[in-house]
């Protein structure tokens, strides 16, 4: 069992709809991230939180410490959110850079 | 655009080739990553850099051989490599200090191994 679960794996939607992505991890964690990766490979970094909660226009990111669990809603979806989005955590305690990565899930948001 | 560039975007390469994969960051950051993402699986960290010092090296091939000669700068360079190999490698960059440092990925060298 990976130590970052994401949940699905895929996920295709309706543009408008309002998407939820999830993410378990096992580990102890001093922050987490959500990444987005676009099909040429690129990553850019969405979100890095520690606790409660962050918005970004229309991306929110929720992080529950107690339960190991992050979320990430992107509400009113456009064809442009398509991408695979990647939940990452560094390990409490561990060493510099060695974040733990899910293994990502792939968005396809339909005009 | 995130800050951090890499050189090339693709490469095709023989097993018995040797190439180095570029990376520059405009940051002003202290640390660097390489970073393999292979099909079908996570992102695996490769090297990290501190300062232009290597400060992990997660058990990869001798094949890949690293070089940070500045703050700014990351080399990966790849000599005899196997067609397994063949993957995205992607560099990143971040402060250091402080209990995490958020990390500004490049776009990523496409590389495939004939």
């Amino acid at each position: 069992k990976n130590e970052v679960e994401q949940s699905p794996q895929n996920l295709t939607a309706q543009e408008g709809e309002f998407i939820t992505i999830n993410c378990s991890y096992s580990v102890g964690i001093s922050a987490l991230h959500w990444l987005q990766q676009h099909p040429g490979g690129g990553i850019v970094s969405l979100f890095m939180l520690s606790s409660g909660k962050k918005k970004h226009g229309r991306l929110i990111a929720t992080i529950n410490i107690q339960e190991k669990h992050s979320s990430l809603h992107i509400t009113a979806s456009h064809p442009r959110d398509s991408a695979v989005y990647i939940c990452a955590v560094m390990n409490y305690g561990g060493s510099q850079g060695n974040l733990i990565f899910g293994k990502g899930t792939k968005l396809s948001v339909k005009p | 655009e995130t800050g951090v560039t890499q050189t090339p975007r693709h490469l095709v390469m023989g097993m018995t080739n040797k190439k180095s994969l570029k990376c520059e960051q405009h940051l002003g950051h202290n640390a660097m990553y390489w970073y393999k993402q292979s099909a079908k699986k996570p992102l695996e960290l490769m090297f990290v850099y501190n300062f232009k010092e290597q400060t992990e090296n997660n058990s990869v091939p001798s094949r890949f051989s690293p070089e940070c000669p500045n703050s700014s700068h990351l080399f990966l360079h790849l000599h005899t490599l196997q067609p397994e190999d063949s993957a995205l490698y992607l560099c990143a960059s971040s402060r250091t200090g402080g209990d995490y440092n958020e990390q500004f990925f490049g776009p990523g060298t496409r590389l495939t191994v004939l």
